[in-house]
């Protein structure tokens, strides 16, 4: 089963606005990742968090990571019609050779 | 019921052998995909069938090679495994904004 839950589920915004996503997740993790996928295509990977980091960023996009309250959050900046996309995280848990979890994924409109 | 199921869940097998992963979805879609999970936990496309057609070949040796009989089933068989080919290894389906993932397949080589 999926541990991953993204909310929104569907986003819609205009071309220069930020788009926010969530994911939360159940047990603990080592890692939580970040995905887009464009439609028909495959996924693509964004960025990696660890689970001992709190904040990282690559280039338009910021994401965040609360352990205590088992949620990440991705940010994209100015987004773009480009962005229009599916993101997915996906986390790997503690022990080391867990599996990728992966959440529904949030669909993000950006209309220009 | 789950919506992509992928059998067996672990496999492990020796080195030379040829296996087969199973990947069968209920939702109707129209893609699937295979995906490896690499040793950084990082996810890789494998291919992509769209209504039992090829879409997306990625660089894969091509001891790999997707099956799909009908547009519900998306097999991956392997042959001649190495040491390398060890991970684990997803299926997906996907239609219009909706992917769902299958539990994985961990495959060691031994």
């Amino acid at each position: 089963s999926q541990q991953g839950e993204e909310d929104p589920q569907a986003l819609s915004i205009q071309e220069g606005e930020n788009a926010t996503m969530n994911c939360s997740y159940k047990t603990s993790i080592n890692n939580l990742q970040w995905y887009r996928q464009n439609s028909g295509r495959g996924l693509v990977h964004l960025i990696l968090i660890r689970s001992n980091e709190r904040e990282k960023h690559s280039g338009r996009l910021r994401v965040t990571l609360d352990t205590s309250k088992k949620s990440s959050s991705l940010l994209i900046t100015a987004s773009r019609a480009a962005d229009t996309a599916s993101y997915f995280c996906a986390t790997d848990g503690q022990g080391g050779s867990e599996k990728l979890v992966f959440g529904k994924g949030t669909k993000l409109t950006v209309n220009p | 019921d789950t919506a992509v199921s992928q059998t067996p869940k672990y496999l492990v097998t020796q080195m030379g052998n040829d296996k087969s992963i199973k990947c069968e979805q209920n939702l109707g879609h129209d893609t699937m995909y295979w995906y490896k999970q690499d040793s950084k936990k990082f996810l890789k496309i494998m291919f992509s069938y769209n209504n039992k057609e090829l879409i997306i070949n990625e660089t894969v040796p091509n001891r790999f090679s997707p099956k799909s009989p009908d547009k519900a089933h998306l097999n991956l068989h392997i042959n001649s495994l190495e040491l390398g080919d060890s991970a684990v290894y997803f299926c997906a389906s996907s239609q219009s904004i909706w992917t769902f993932f299958g539990q994985g397949t961990r495959l060691t080589v031994v």
